[in-house]
């Protein structure tokens, strides 16, 4: 039940992009992705609903395809700030916020 | 804009000791969730409050976890008594409502080790 994100960690350099994925087995009905530095609370980054919807917020943007039960985050030009562990929660009953955390992608930006 | 509160921000106990962790949510939110986050692991939810009412408990290993959530506001998460297993960082988190389109705000964190 638990999604599954991949990769597990991933190394860039300043200004390089990123994708994170994050696949499920069961029907989703919405994706949250959050970031979580070290020792800190997650931060929520976005929320994607079931229509395959694209979102984008400045250099970071998520797809949804619901077919394919999965959904992408984009970092584009990444910058020293984005380093941290992304976690997508999947929605897998319709209308609620319960959300099943992937184990996280651990991303880290050197200069 | 205050954020969720959680009190303590670390406690060590022994095995078979019982703890309790504090956490007030952010003003006007009636969604309140408890997590439990293994070092390494995504977030597990344990508990779902909507208002003072149980939302949803199914991950709550009941025979030793309670929460409470009077007056619909503050809520305590108590482990009782505690295992090794046990040891992680407990996060509470809250939204305005408990719609899949609702963004939850997380505190810091209780970072609980069981020795």
């Amino acid at each position: 039940q638990q999604p599954v994100q991949s990769p597990q960690a991933v190394i860039l350099r300043e200004g390089e992009d990123a994708v994170i994925n994050c696949s499920s087995s069961k029907a989703l009905y919405s994706v949250h992705w959050y970031r979580q530095k070290h020792g800190e609370a997650p931060v929520f980054l976005m929320i994607l609903l079931k229509g395959g919807e694209q979102k984008g917020h400045e250099k970071i943007s998520a797809s949804f395809n619901e077919k394919k039960q999965q959904s992408s985050l984009y970092l584009t030009a990444s910058q020293l700030s984005y380093s941290g562990t992304y976690f997508c929660g999947t929605g897998i009953i319709q209308g609620a916020q319960k959300l099943v955390f992937g184990q996280g992608t651990r991303l880290t930006i050197n200069p | 804009e205050a954020g969720v509160a959680q009190s303590p921000r670390y406690k060590i106990i022994e095995k078979r000791q019982s703890v309790a962790f504090w956490c007030n949510p952010i003003s006007g939110h009636a969604t309140l969730y408890w997590y439990q986050q293994i070092l390494g692991q995504g977030p597990k939810l344990l508990i779902q409050f909507q208002n003072n009412g149980v939302v949803d408990d199914s991950q709550l290993p009941k025979d030793r976890f309670s929460a409470e959530r009077l007056k619909g506001v503050d809520s305590t998460l108590k482990i009782q008594p505690a295992k090794l297993e046990d040891s992680a960082v407990y996060l509470c988190a809250s939204s305005f409502s408990q719609g899949a389109n609702t963004e939850a705000f997380f505190g810091q964190g209780t970072r609980l080790t069981v020795v």
